[in-house]
């Protein structure tokens, strides 16, 4: 069953400490994404990737940091110096085209929340 | 960049009502245009998407209508049933030309409340 995983699904984060948000995907694409989502508002873009080893920054990339080692895998760490980390985090993943979007997939998402 | 303007913010019908959620965008490369329907807590999860050589497009209840020139597109959810209760994102994206790499850019969301 093709899809997309997000572990854990609540997270709680003590003051000054990192904390790391698990996304994998079985469904072989190429680009992962990390958004965030506050309470009415939309999706705001973290970072993506399109390929191994390569990622970039989206429209709100301070105090995040990602890695992109496995093409299964694209986790999200989110660091001490974002000090508003609260909101639920969702992970995408579409195909890569040269001109066109793709729909992207989304996981179930997890609730980071401060101690 | 992409900037994405959905209208309304709330909407609340009577069952069996058509419901209309109208988005506009700035950047006239962008030619890929989904929708995605959230329920409270849940991933969203795309119920409909439309690309730029098209005017329309409708897959059972849901219709999707893009006009390139104005740089608006919208959602027609018609006999609406309780079960399409939740909010409703409009997205675009240009695709990876100019170096904007695919990126989707999301509209603010419109909750939809559909009254039995």
């Amino acid at each position: 069953d093709g899809g997309i995983t997000q572990s854990p699904k609540y997270l709680f984060r003590k003051e000054g400490q990192n904390v790391t948000l698990s996304c994998e995907q079985n469904l072989n694409h190429d680009a992962m994404y990390w958004y965030r989502q506050d309470p009415g508002q939309g999706l705001r873009l973290i970072y993506y990737s399109q390929i191994v080893n390569d990622f970039q920054k989206g429209d709100i990339a301070e105090g995040y940091s990602v890695s992109r080692e496995k093409k299964e895998s694209f986790p999200l760490t989110v660091t001490s110096a974002q000090k508003n980390p609260t909101a639920f985090y969702l992970c995408a993943s579409s195909i890569w085209t040269v001109r066109e979007g793709q729909p992207q997939h989304f996981g179930d998402g997890t609730r980071l929340s401060i101690l | 960049g992409e900037n994405v303007e959905q209208h309304p913010s709330t909407l609340s019908v009577q069952e069996g009502d058509s419901a209309v959620i109208k988005c506009t965008y700035s950047d006239s490369a962008s030619n890929y245009f989904p929708w995605y329907k959230q329920e409270l807590g849940k991933r969203p999860q795309l119920i409909i998407d439309i690309r730029s050589n098209v005017g329309e497009k409708k897959d059972q209840r849901i219709a999707v209508t893009l006009n390139k020139t104005a740089k608006h597109f919208s959602l027609h959810i018609t006999e609406t049933q309780p079960e399409d209760s939740a909010v409703y994102f409009c997205a675009a994206s240009r695709g990876n030309s100019g170096g904007s790499n695919y990126k989707l850019t999301f509209g603010k969301g419109t909750l939809l409340t559909v009254n039995p």
